[in-house]
């Protein structure tokens, strides 16, 4: 059974378009993460849900939006998608007690053009 | 704020040889440490933890030991293999923040 699971894995869209990606875990934990890794392979974190709440939002340009249905679910929502938003973004989760250690998605490439 | 800085690579070494990848952190507090692995197109893999001064975290091989002294978790193999050929990347969470400070990565190579 997949832990941390993301789609779609690949995403091609031109500038200015809208997109969305979604995550699911079925680990039993209540926060959710969104990371993101540049062409350099650095990652940085942009989001963090606990129970539905956020309590990190780095600094991200507003047109990026998550969204949690539930404390299993966290999407991400991009609207006019520009040529530096291209990047591979990372779905994550783990428990809101004890060391934290996250578990990640497959991860979803998206291209813009 | 929390800092991770992890040696450069990328790191050439060849079968069954002795793997160190330093890494030294910054943080407030007592912050919980971390490796991670990333394979070629995967997500990331939680590979070793340590919670707290002088623990070590250990799997499939693979070791590293918080020292609070020198605010390090280096990473160690006796002997690598090509399989273990992926980024390796050093991490940090605190109680206060959760989400994870990451190094910048460290690629191995492991030639037959």
């Amino acid at each position: 059974d997949t832990a941390v699971s993301q789609t779609p894995k690949y995403l091609v869209t031109q500038m200015g378009n809208d997109k969305s990606i979604k995550c699911e875990q079925n680990l039993g934990h209540d926060t959710m993460y969104w990371y993101k890794q540049d062409s350099k392979k650095f990652l940085k974190i942009m989001f963090s849900y606990n129970n539905k709440e956020l309590i990190i939002n780095e600094t991200v340009p507003n047109r990026f939006s998550p969204k949690s249905p539930d404390k299993a679910h966290l999407n991400l929502h991009i609207n006019s998608l520009e040529l530096g938003d291209s990047a591979v973004y990372f779905c994550a989760s783990s428990q809101a007690q004890g060391a934290y250690e996250q578990y990640f998605g497959p991860g979803t490439r998206l291209t813009v053009t | 704020g929390n800092s991770v800085t992890q040696m450069e690579g990328p790191v050439t070494l060849s079968e069954e040889a002795f793997l160190t990848i330093n890494c030294t952190y910054t943080a407030t507090g007592y912050p919980s440490l971390f490796w991670y692995v990333q394979y070629p197109g995967e997500g990331l893999q939680l590979l070793l933890k340590a919670t707290k001064a002088d623990d070590k975290g250990s799997n499939k091989g693979f070791e590293a030991t918080y020292r609070k002294e020198t605010t390090s978790f280096h990473l160690e193999k006796g002997s690598v293999q090509v399989s273990d050929s992926a980024v390796y990347f050093c991490a940090l969470t605190d109680t206060g923040r959760r989400a994870l400070t990451f190094g910048s990565g460290t690629r191995l190579q492991v030639q037959p």
